[in-house]
């Protein structure tokens, strides 16, 4: 059973077009992580977020962490062929980040 | 720069034998940790470590065992390959609750 759960599972846009992937749970995060994953190589940390509310920007990825700490999502703005690849959210709890199953983003040029 | 390095990037065995995936860390990390990953399964917490000789089962460790000898390795084994156990492996470490680092994959295939 996941924890969290993602979606788009899958999403194809053309370049320059925006995105929205969510990921959502039914408790509460401490906090929660963002990474993307590119064919052939492991996930890498895009983002952490921590406080209810929340709004990280980098460059055209912006993050959202939900009032209640339950959910998150991640926006990108005019997409480009690089941002193709898995995303995948992640809750921590000590020791352990349990993952959702991922939003696989194809952007076409 | 962090490092990750994984023994292999891919691997076919047979079922029924026994396969080691090695994984080496240049940070002096606390922490590792050995996931699979599957197709609409996302990343699944086989065992991980939290420093030297200790270790601990995560969601799937059935079929799976683990030694971490030294700090910077960490080795995940199959004791008795199955079908079953196709899927990507992946390895990763981190400072005590901080960022985690992964490393590329191990592809293997179980025939």
């Amino acid at each position: 059973t996941q924890l969290l759960e993602q979606s788009p599972q899958f999403l194809s846009i053309q370049e320059g077009e925006n995105l929205t992937v969510y990921c959502n749970s039914s408790s509460v995060f401490s906090s929660l992580q963002w990474y993307r994953q590119e064919p052939g190589e492991g996930p890498v940390l895009l983002v952490t977020v921590v406080t209810g509310g929340e709004v990280k920007k980098l460059k055209r990825l912006t993050f959202q962490f939900g009032d209640a700490r339950k959910d998150s999502s991640l926006h990108i703005t005019a997409a480009q062929p690089g941002d193709t690849g898995l995303y995948l959210c992640a809750r921590s709890n000590d020791y352990k980040l349990s993952f959702g199953a991922g939003t696989t983003v194809t952007v076409r040029a | 720069d962090v490092k990750v390095t994984q023994s292999s990037r891919y691997l076919v065995k047979r079922t029924g034998e026994k396969v080691f995936l090695e994984c080496v860390q240049d940070m002096d990390h606390e922490n590792m940790f050995w996931y699979r990953q599957d197709p609409g399964l996302g990343l699944r917490l086989i065992y991980f470590s939290y420093d030297v000789k200790m270790k601990e089962k995560g969601d799937i460790p059935e079929g799976y065992s683990v030694s971490r000898e030294k700090k910077e390795r960490f080795s995940l084994i199959l004791e008795s390959a199955s079908t079953n156990q196709t899927s990507m492996y992946l390895c990763a470490s981190r400072r005590w609750r901080n960022e985690q680092y992964f490393g590329p994959g191990t592809r293997l295939t179980v025939t």
